[in-house]
């Protein structure tokens, strides 16, 4: 079975920080990758995903992500955190021909200080 | 872009009763659509993936008889905790897939607080 690994699970940083969330997967096939943020309170939401082509992924308020085949990995990225980045961070794969099921990793929970 | 609802967000129930909660895709039809139970400072736990017009398909050691799933409609997926114990009680979770031209995505819905007495 596939798995997801987030390292870090807490992770405390100054505003205007960057930040850095490591994801690795283990499955070796063609995947769809996805990361989601859970603000407090709030429901899981649509950071950005990779299907093809750029590995270099842009997605909403700053944040991308590169994927790297060779090391199975889908690392989140951004230069200048605010205060209202924190939020809980879930990376997410899913098989490509598979049966749609996303396998989660545990999550970093990421507080930002102003 | 892809919205999805659920009701109610939160339900306080005794022991021994049942709850139904509802699944629903706003914007978009969804064939498929999924059931998560997420515990305190834990990830996302699939309990079982709901197919419009067939049953549903549960993982391993998720009791079917226990959690009813029917997704009687393209946009409507509801989960049914039958006779609810407070072990039962946690946060449950539904997803709806998206089909874009690139891709299937989940969009997530807001989430039900279950708390059995």
């Amino acid at each position: 079975a596939q798995s997801v690994s987030q390292h870090n699970h807490h992770v405390i940083l100054s505003e205007a920080a960057s930040l850095e969330l490591g994801c690795n997967y283990s499955y070796g096939g063609t995947v769809n990758l996805f990361w989601y943020v859970q603000y407090p309170g709030q429901h899981l939401q649509l950071l950005l995903k990779y299907f093809s082509g750029d590995p270099l992924v842009k997605g909403i308020k700053g944040f991308e992500a590169e994927f790297i085949k060779s090391k199975f990995s889908f690392n989140l990225r951004k230069p200048s955190v605010q205060w209202s980045d924190t939020a809980e961070y879930f990376c997410a794969v899913s098989r490509v021909r598979g049966n749609n099921r996303l396998a989660f990793g545990k999550g970093n929970q990421v507080v930002v200080i102003p | 872009g892809a919205v999805v609802s659920q009701h109610p967000s939160r339900v306080i129930c005794k022991s021994g009763t049942s709850v139904k909660i509802e699944c629903r895709s706003l914007d978009f039809q969804a064939t498929t659509m999924f059931w998560y139970r997420q515990f305190p400072k834990q990830s996302l736990m699939l309990m079982a993936t709901s197919n419009e017009g067939s049953k549903a398909t549960y993982e391993q050691g998720v009791e079917k008889d226990k959690f009813l799933i029917n997704h009687a409609s393209l946009t409507l997926s509801t989960l049914t905790v039958t006779s609810a114990h407070p072990e039962d009680s946690s946060f449950y979770i539904c997803s709806a897939l998206w089909w874009g031209r690139s891709g299937e995505t989940q969009y997530f819905g807001p989430g039900t607080r279950l708390l059995v007495l």
